[in-house]
């Protein structure tokens, strides 16, 4: 089957930095996709890895490494607006988007 | 403003009822996607629409029924649903259903209560 772990919960504190890690195992692959949901709000897109290495978008940064089956989103700077939930999504062999549950992250003063 | 809106945003329903709920996407794509989302679990696509036609169902059952009359509206209409159907409903849309980097965007969804 199908599947993609990432954390359910993570604690940060503002002006610090924080990782929040991806593994999946999907039936081909086609990219693989972060995006920012608010609380009570829409999922909003954040970044795409399609090749290994990492891509810096401003505060946020994403991670791909394919032969590891793994991301990981780092967040610099935290602010209190980054608290949020994150979900990784990757694209299978069929182009579908097959979807974590959510990493919920939580901004402390 | 993500460029999809859903309505109602909220939705209280008896197993009885039957009511429908509105997607509509003003970016110009021809794909269109209905979600489930449920605390703490992955978005579970249900529907996806390609230039008005349907070309994916996951095994969802029949009393979810969903209609796509031109590429910029989608409804899902609901008929004796049960409460764990209670959910948040998220609708996307994209430039089409292929492709790698086929970015979906989604609307806030409709937060349903099935009594």
């Amino acid at each position: 089957g199908q599947n993609i772990d990432q954390p359910t919960e993570m604690t940060a504190t503002e002006g610090a930095i924080v990782q929040i890690n991806c593994t999946y195992q999907t039936s081909g692959f086609n990219g693989l996709f972060w995006y920012q949901q608010h609380a009570g709000e829409a999922p909003t897109f954040l970044s795409y890895n399609v090749l290994d290495g990492l891509e810096e978008k401003g505060r946020f940064s994403s991670f791909l490494s394919r032969s590891k089956g793994y991301s990981y989103l780092l967040l610099k700077e935290l602010q209190m607006k980054d608290s949020a939930s994150y979900l990784c999504a990757v694209k299978d062999s069929n182009y579908q988007l097959i979807w974590g549950a959510g990493t919920k992250l939580i901004i402390k003063p | 403003e993500t460029g999809v809106t859903q309505t109602p945003r909220h939705l209280v329903m008896g197993m009885t009822n039957k009511k429908s709920l509105k997607c509509e996407q003003h970016l110009g794509h021809n794909a269109m996607y209905w979600y489930k989302q449920s605390a703490k679990k992955p978005l579970e696509l249900m529907f996806v629409y390609n230039f008005k036609e349907q070309t994916e169902n996951n095994s969802v059952p029949s009393r979810f029924s969903p209609e796509c009359p031109n590429s910029s509206h989608l409804f899902l209409h609901l008929h004796t649903l049960q409460p764990e159907d209670s959910a948040l409903y998220l609708c996307a849309s994209s430039p089409r259903n292929s492709g790698d980097q086929e970015t979906q965007y989604f609307g806030p969804g409709t937060r349903l209560l099935v009594l």
